[in-house]
């Protein structure tokens, strides 16, 4: 069965350093996404992406959060200054069509020092 | 603005028994609800979707209904095993933009 993607599964930083969490979405998926998850809290939505451009973003994804997707099949996070509150497990999803369901991957554990 | 909540939060029950799982949501105007469960620590694993259109969805022991104009869903699992022991997410899609999970509910499942 295909497969979202990501890595690393692990990544420790210290404060203020820059990171970029990796996803690599299924292959004939249009529609992508990035979600947290505090420990211990809801999963929350952070950005949704089709056509090359951001459909939609929440509150948390401000200036310091971007996406891209570099090339045919990555799909990327950065995290321009990392701060404490960052700490949290990232999932990338992504979706074939409009109302199909989301496959999501299984996570990068980011800690920030 | 869509809120989902899902109740109970935790539940334990011994092996073997029939269990039912709920969610609620406030905006009935949703095109799908999908099931996730997540192991400690792990991914999201997608259990079941159901559309709008739809009353219910069967996948194994698992059974999942809708009803849109009430706003609630329920995830039935049949003949519990130990390795059904973990978190279930609801999360709805109502903006075609993104999905809303709940907070999910917690299962145990004893010897």
């Amino acid at each position: 069965e295909p497969e979202v993607t990501q890595t690393p599964s692990h990544q420790v930083t210290q404060m203020g350093q820059e990171v970029i969490l990796r996803c690599v979405p299924i292959s004939n998926h249009l529609y992508f996404y990035w979600y947290r998850q505090i420990l211990g809290q809801k999963v929350e939505f952070l950005v949704s992406f089709y056509n090359n451009e951001i459909s939609e973003k929440s509150e948390i994804f401000d200036d310091q959060f971007s996406v891209e997707r570099p090339d045919g099949s990555n799909f990327t996070l950065k995290i321009r200054s990392t701060k404490l509150e960052d700490s949290a497990m990232y999932f990338c999803a992504s979706s074939a069509r409009d109302y199909y369901g989301y496959t999501f991957g299984s996570g990068t554990r980011l800690t920030v020092v | 603005k869509q809120e989902v909540t899902q109740i109970p939060a935790a539940l334990s029950v011994p092996e073997g028994e029939n269990l039912v799982l709920n969610c609620s949501f406030t905006d009935s105007a949703i095109y799908n609800l999908q099931w996730f469960r997540q192991d400690p620590g792990k991914g999201l694993t997608s259990l079941l979707l159901i559309q709008s259109s739809q009353r219910e969805q069967t996948s194994g022991r698992l059974n999942a209904s809708l009803d849109k104009s009430s706003g609630r869903s329920t995830l039935y699992i049949a003949a519990s095993q130990p390795g059904d022991s973990a978190t279930y997410l609801c999360a709805v899609d109502s903006s075609a933009s993104k999905i809303i999970f709940g907070s999910g509910t917690r299962l145990s499942i004893r010897p």
